[in-house]
């Protein structure tokens, strides 16, 4: 199974301020189509998960324009430009090249 | 939306059937997948059904022990959870996979729709 791994696992981030989450994959996630296959999901409390991002820097409909992601190899990152207490929640990387598909750990994300 | 249905409190070795009912799109033309959650924990992909039904993939832990099915006549996906164990406890969503088709080649788009969960407990 390919092994997914967050960091930091919280993150308490001033409301204004940038927060920068790593998800770091144990092979390629890099398909034959060329694209990293390669999601992120927020879970606000209470709630079911949410997508962000798919295909490793592309923000999905809705997403507001301070998420952004980027890809390195099997080192991916999802960057918020100024955080909001709506961003509140745990964040989750997952790929979705192979089953099982597999999530990292989570980053809890928190405004101080 | 997508509806899961079909939770409950049982004891090890029993069975439960959880549903998914889908209303709004065009539910023949995604691919269904289930994702659990264990109490205070993260997200783990549990199984997934092809859009005719014909295939369906499933998590080591799970395999010979759930069986996940759909009627597309009836919107609907059903996974028949036999032989449960303690460590299956969990919400489970139901999430529909999101694609697009660009020359004849799939790309996969996340799980863009998902429901709002049913809880799973088992008792030992």
């Amino acid at each position: 199974d390919i092994v997914m791994t967050q960091s930091p696992l919280s993150l308490p981030v001033a409301p204004g301020e940038p927060a920068s989450i790593s998800c770091r994959s144990s092979q390629s996630l890099l398909h034959s189509n060329g694209y990293n296959y390669l999601d992120w999901y927020l879970q606000r409390p209470g709630q079911s998960p949410q997508r962000l991002i798919y295909l490793g820097a592309n923000r999905a409909p809705g997403v507001p324009a301070r998420f952004t992601a980027i890809t390195s190899g099997t080192d991916f990152t999802l960057k918020i430009s100024r955080v909001e207490a709506e961003d509140v929640g745990i964040y989750y990387c997952m790929q979705a090249l192979q089953t099982p598909w597999t999530f990292g750990q989570g980053t809890k994300v928190e405004i101080k | 939306h997508l509806v899961e249905s079909g939770g409950g409190v049982v004891q090890t070795g029993r069975s439960l059937r959880l549903s998914c009912t889908a209303t709004g799109f065009t539910f023949d033309s995604h691919v269904i997948h289930w994702v659990r959650q264990a109490p205070g924990k993260g997200l783990e992909w549990v199984a997934l059904i092809s859009r005719d039904g014909r295939n369906a993939d499933y998590r080591d832990s799970v395999k010979g022990r759930f069986a996940i099915s759909r009627d597309n006549s009836k919107n609907t996906v059903i996974m028949q959870m036999n032989s449960l164990r303690p460590e299956d406890t969990a919400v489970y969503y139901c999430a529909r996979e999101d694609y697009t088709i660009v020359q004849g080649n799939e790309y996969h788009y996340g799980m863009d729709l998902w429901g709002q969960g049913t809880t799973v407990t088992v008792s030992s």
